[in-house]
């Protein structure tokens, strides 16, 4: 149930644009997207649900394709901070999995300066 | 608030060695949620928990416990480490599981088990 991310790595220069891609074989509920820079927890970027909701920083974007159960993270003008690994965590929509998040192996992103 | 805390920072086993890895949170948090992550492989559930007495299963329990007497604790059960559990845990918490609420990580313990 673990979602594919691709690319697997970015880098980039600042001021240069990412999208970063998160693919399921189940059918989604919602799509959580969160970053990891190096020795620290993941922090909390973004969710978007099933029907178009969405919840996160208003610097991020995102979007969700629920009937290709694909995501897509848009990282625009990126910035020095912006870099770190970033992991999408889906949720099934039904089944015992419901509620539970399956993450992504991550993409890790390089921003250059 | 501290959020999520985790204790020990960091600890080195011995094979066979057993310990308890300490997780609470004061956001008053129904769900929490144990992970481990080795390089490159994402994040992986070992346990979770919605709410205090009530715990479950995740992807990879085996060699694993834990307990939920208190909505703040969630404390973790390694027995009989082996080298297959040096890793990274990371202790999470949300307001529900996971249903378009954000999970809160805790910084993290690093355990090389040798």
């Amino acid at each position: 149930q673990q979602p594919v991310q691709s690319p697997q790595a970015v880098i980039l220069r600042e001021g240069e644009d990412a999208v970063i891609n998160c693919s399921s074989s189940k059918a989604l509920y919602s799509v959580h997207w969160y970053r990891q820079k190096h020795g620290e927890a993941p922090v909390f970027l973004m969710i978007l649900l099933k029907g178009g909701e969405q919840k996160g920083h208003e610097k991020i974007s995102a979007s969700f394709n629920e009937k290709k159960q694909q995501s897509s993270l848009y990282l625009t003008a990126s910035q020095l901070s912006y870099s770190g690994t970033y992991f999408c965590g889906t949720e099934a929509s039904r089944g015992s999995t419901l509620g539970r998040l399956y993450f992504g192996r991550g993409t890790q992103l390089t921003v250059w300066p | 608030n501290a959020g999520v805390t985790q204790t020990p920072k960091f600890r080195i086993l011995k094979i066979g060695q057993s310990m308890t890895l300490q997780c609470t949170q004061d956001m008053n948090h129904n769900y929490m949620y144990w992970y481990r992550q080795d390089p490159g492989m994402g994040l992986k559930l070992i346990y979770y928990s919605v709410g205090a007495g009530i715990t479950d299963k995740g992807e990879v329990p085996n060699g694993y416990n834990v307990s939920r007497s208190t909505t703040e604790d969630f404390p973790l059960r390694l027995e009989l480490a082996a080298p297959s559990q040096t890793s990274v845990y990371f202790c999470a918490s949300s307001y529900s599981q996971g249903r378009g609420d954000e999970q809160y990580f805790g910084p993290g313990t690093r355990l090389t088990v040798t």
